[in-house]
């Protein structure tokens, strides 16, 4: 089916682990985002991708990382988990970034637990 | 340094009745606004947008104002259905330095509405 998946949809791992959260679309959209929801603070994007091989930080890209090496593809890698990086991880993407009438399609979400 | 803000966490309603959530932003480069509908364990789903050369845009139960002097926008739902029952984010955006379409979104916190029957 056509959309946006994100997988594992639920993880929980410990401090200082890597994990990585995958995140695949089959709309061939150009600009693919990661955005992290915590109580308070809405969601807050974390690193976005124009296109293969361009990335660029968000508002909280501390901790991350992440690559492009497919259009369809966007993982987001925690190299050393911390408890504070607990959250929920939602994937989005859009056909031409960041136009107006072009709005961001989301997964549905990463439950991210680290004990 | 909170950009965009929802200050009320929930607002409940009846059945029928009309909905308004509320949006306060601080920062006046932000010339795009977007609603987000959330259920849970799903995404945010897209429900309506405004751009700041306007004042209101309509979509069927849904009507966006957006009040520029004020830095405030609000969504109606009217007439409201107890399917509304969900977070909403409002998000906005701003123009780049080089003055071309670019929208970084920046989200509230959210808005749990719940439509009683």
């Amino acid at each position: 089916d056509a959309g946006i998946t994100q997988s594992p949809r639920y993880k929980i791992t410990e401090t200082g682990r890597q994990v990585t959260l995958m995140c695949h679309q089959t709309w061939s959209h150009s600009y693919m985002f990661w955005y992290r929801q915590d109580l308070g603070h809405g969601l807050r994007l974390i690193y976005y991708s124009a296109a293969a091989d361009i990335t660029d930080k968000g508002e909280v890209p501390d901790g991350y990382v992440v690559s492009r090496s497919k259009t369809e593809n966007f993982p987001l890698t925690l190299e050393s988990a911390t408890r504070s990086q607990t959250s929920v991880y939602f994937c989005a993407s859009s056909e031409q970034g960041f136009q107006r009438n072009q709005p961001q399609h989301f997964g549905d979400g990463t439950r991210l637990s680290i004990l | 340094d909170q950009q965009v803000k929802q200050n009320s966490p929930s607002l409940s309603v009846q059945e029928g009745r009309i909905s308004i959530l509320n949006c306060d932003y601080t920062n006046s480069m932000f010339d795009y606004f977007l609603w987000y509908k959330k259920y849970p364990a799903e995404g945010p789903t897209f429900l309506i947008s405004i751009s700041s050369i306007k004042d209101k845009n309509e979509d069927g139960r849904f009507t966006v104002f957006l009040n520029k002097s004020a830095k405030h926008l609000s969504l109606h739902i009217v007439p409201s259905q107890p399917g509304d029952s969900a977070v909403y984010f409002c998000a906005a955006s701003a123009r780049n330095a080089g003055g071309t379409s670019y929208g970084k979104l920046t989200f509230g916190q959210g808005t749990i509405l719940t439509v009683h029957p």
